[in-house]
This record gives C-alpha cells, sequence and structure tokens, in this order.
C-alpha cells in the first residue's frame, strides 16, 4: 500500500534558526496536505498543494510540492517558540478520501 | 458552529471494559473518520465512514466497532479493552469533494488501559 515517508522524527533548533522538515510517498499523489499539532493539541490544517511544482507561503513557511508529485518540504524560517509543535504531511491518491499521514516531525525551539 | 467535538476527554478503563468514544460534527461533512496517535507512529486509521449507514476499516480495526445511524455522530466502541489500546484517539470529519478536502480534527480523548 502507500507510505508516506516523513524525516526527521526530531528536530532541535535555536529561536531564529531555519527548518525543514521532508515528506517522501511511494506513489504519485494527487494532493498533499500539511497539518500542525501543539504538544497536547490536536491537528490543525496548515495548507494543500496540488499542482507539480507548486510553491505555496504563509508568512515564514513555504511549502514545495516536487515536480514529480513524490515528495513535498516544509520550510520554516527563523523560527520562534510559537512554531513549537508536530508537522505532519498528508498525502492523497487519486479521488481517494483517505489520507496517508506521515509519522511526522517534531520541532523543539530553544529560546 | 462546534466544530468536531469528543467526549470523553479522558478515560481510564480496566483490562476487559468496553466503552464507547462519541464523536459529533456540526459541519454536515459526509466524510468521517478514528484515527489513534502513539508516540512516533503518526496517526493511524482505525475506521471511517462517507456517510450515514457506511463504514469501512482502516488500517488498525482489530478490537473496535463503528456505527454511523446519522451524518452528525460517528461513535467508536472498544469491546474488550486492552492494554494495547492506550492512546489518543482522535476523531475527524470533512466534505467529499476532490478539490477541497481539508480534515477537521476534534480535541481528542486520552484512554489508558490498565
Amino acid at each position: 500500500g502507500q507510505q508516506v515517508m516523513q524525516i526527521p522524527q526530531y528536530q532541535h533548533v535555536q529561536e531564529g534558526e531555519d527548518f525543514t522538515t521532508y515528506c517522501n510517498s511511494s506513489t504519485t499523489l494527487s494532493n498533499i496536505q500539511w497539518y500542525k499539532q501543539r504538544p497536547g493539541g490536536h491537528p490543525v490544517f496548515l495548507i494543500q498543494l496540488v499542482k507539480s511544482g507548486e510553491v505555496k507561503k504563509q508568512k515564514r513557511l513555504t511549502f514545495q510540492f516536487g515536480e514529480a508529485k513524490k515528495n513535498s518540504s516544509l520550510h520554516i524560517t527563523a523560527t520562534q517558540t510559537t512554531d513549537v509543535g508536530t508537522y505532519f504531511c498528508a498525502g492523497l491518491t487519486g479521488g481517494s478520501y483517505i489520507p496517508t499521514f506521515g509519522r511526522g516531525t517534531s520541532l523543539i525551539v530553544h529560546p | 458552529n462546534a466544530g468536531v467535538t469528543q467526549t470523553p476527554k479522558f478515560q481510564v478503563l480496566k483490562t476487559g471494559q468496553s466503552m464507547t468514544l462519541q464523536c459529533a460534527q456540526d459541519m454536515n461533512h459526509e466524510y468521517m473518520s478514528w484515527y489513534r496517535q502513539d508516540p512516533g507512529m503518526g496517526l493511524r486509521l482505525i475506521h471511517y465512514s462517507v456517510g450515514a449507514g457506511i463504514t469501512d476499516q482502516g488500517e488498525v480495526p482489530n478490537g473496535y466497532n463503528v456505527s454511523r445511524s446519522t451524518t452528525e455522530d460517528f461513535p467508536l466502541r472498544l469491546l474488550s479493552a486492552a492494554p494495547s489500546q492506550t492512546s489518543v484517539y482522535f476523531c475527524a470529519s470533512r466534505l467529499t469533494g476532490v478539490t477541497y478536502n481539508e480534515q477537521f480534527f476534534g480535541p481528542g480523548t486520552r484512554l489508558t488501559v490498565l
């Protein structure tokens, strides 16, 4: 079945440093979603990418979808303590309603 | 709108006990699903439903039952709790349109089985 691998599992950064998490799918995706989960909270939708090579920005967050639609990344510029949490990617194929989640990357920001 | 609500927030069970985790949404979403989250394992799909009267198994369905008698409600039943079912459970819902399919998650139920 479809697998979505996400790395790294954990990332410690000093406040102000950049952060990147990567997702790779074993199959071509129709779209990919990103979610953020704060400690003790629930996943919250951030964005969806649909087009090959698509790049979207939300303030300090930059999301990319690979040309082959099998990989994606989330980059945070100049991290802040408010960025702490676990970031998940979730890939969908064809007309499926069921996303396959990566295992998430936990971001720890040291002030 | 309340969004997706889950009850209870916390629950402690003894091995062999049964219970039902409640999930409700007021957004008229067709698709609802249950996930469990364990450290380092991400979100694993237990069961899902694409509409009232329709349910199907996800990745880890054993030990859990679901039903969907209304669009709003999607309860998850643990038939005979086991320590391996200690986890955080999230319910989620979304529309089933292809072009816009953000999932909304409930606040979660933290379950401990002794």
